[in-house]
């Protein structure tokens, strides 16, 4: 069974160009979890969303973040007009259901902003 | 809000030797999982251990083991017999169970690892 899978695994970017970073969760998991993890910190949760639905996106910033997790096809968060303190990891998990259920995470994408 | 701490950033044991990792966490919830997470120079989260709270028993994992004080909200955990590949960032993580909210992980800020050959 193929676990979380992230792409790309390194991003560079450029002041005000857009990011997209893909995760396709483990099969059978229709909850998808966004991490964003600062240099020398801990992890900390952006967005949780299942199928076609955001549930809670209290740890998104308010402008140029983005998420999305369609009906076909991997979860996608973009980041719109990046900044050099957009640059970080970015980790995504999936679970199968959402109570009791651990969260496996992907190998996650690290964002360098130019 | 949980809170989740770790106050060792970093801790280092002898190949073979016996480490125990602390964590604390703050809540007024009585219904929640921990976690320990393991995240090598490849910076992959690889879960170690899980506990449920209404669970009395210390959850174990081979040469892992927590030590779960729910009065003090404490989840130490232990690795025995460590080796080289145990050298990591570990990372402590909270989850509600309330039902209230969406089951994110509340992290710890790691503690990093190393094991002397």
């Amino acid at each position: 069974n193929a676990g979380v899978m992230q792409n790309p695994r390194h991003l560079v970017r450029r002041r005000g160009q857009e990011a997209r970073l893909r995760c396709s969760p483990m099969k059978g998991h229709s909850h998808v979890y966004w991490y964003r993890q600062l240099p020398e910190e801990g992890l900390k949760f952006m967005v949780y969303l299942q199928k076609e639905n955001i549930i809670d996106e209290s740890g998104m910033p308010k402008e140029r973040f983005s998420a999305e997790f369609p009906k076909e096809g991997p979860s996608i968060l973009r980041i719109q007009q990046v900044v050099r303190g957009d640059s970080a990891a970015y980790f995504c998990a999936s679970s199968l259901d959402r109570a009791g259920e651990t969260q496996y995470f992907g190998p996650g994408t690290r964002l360098l902003v130019l | 809000a949980q809170t989740v701490t770790q106050s060792q950033p970093e801790m280092s044991v002898q190949e073979a030797e016996t480490v125990t990792l602390s964590c604390t966490y703050d809540t007024s919830e009585s219904d929640y999982y921990l976690f320990w997470y393991k995240q090598p120079p490849s910076r992959q989260m690889i879960l170690v251990i899980r506990q449920e709270a209404y669970k009395q028993q210390n959850a174990t994992e081979n040469r892992f083991s927590v030590n779960f004080q729910k009065a003090a909200k404490s989840f130490s955990l232990k690795i025995s017999d460590s080796q080289l590949g145990d050298a990591a960032m570990y990372f402590c993580a909270y989850r509600s169970e309330s039902g209230a909210g969406s089951y994110q992980l509340t992290f710890g800020k790691g503690t990093k690892l190393s094991v002397i050959p």
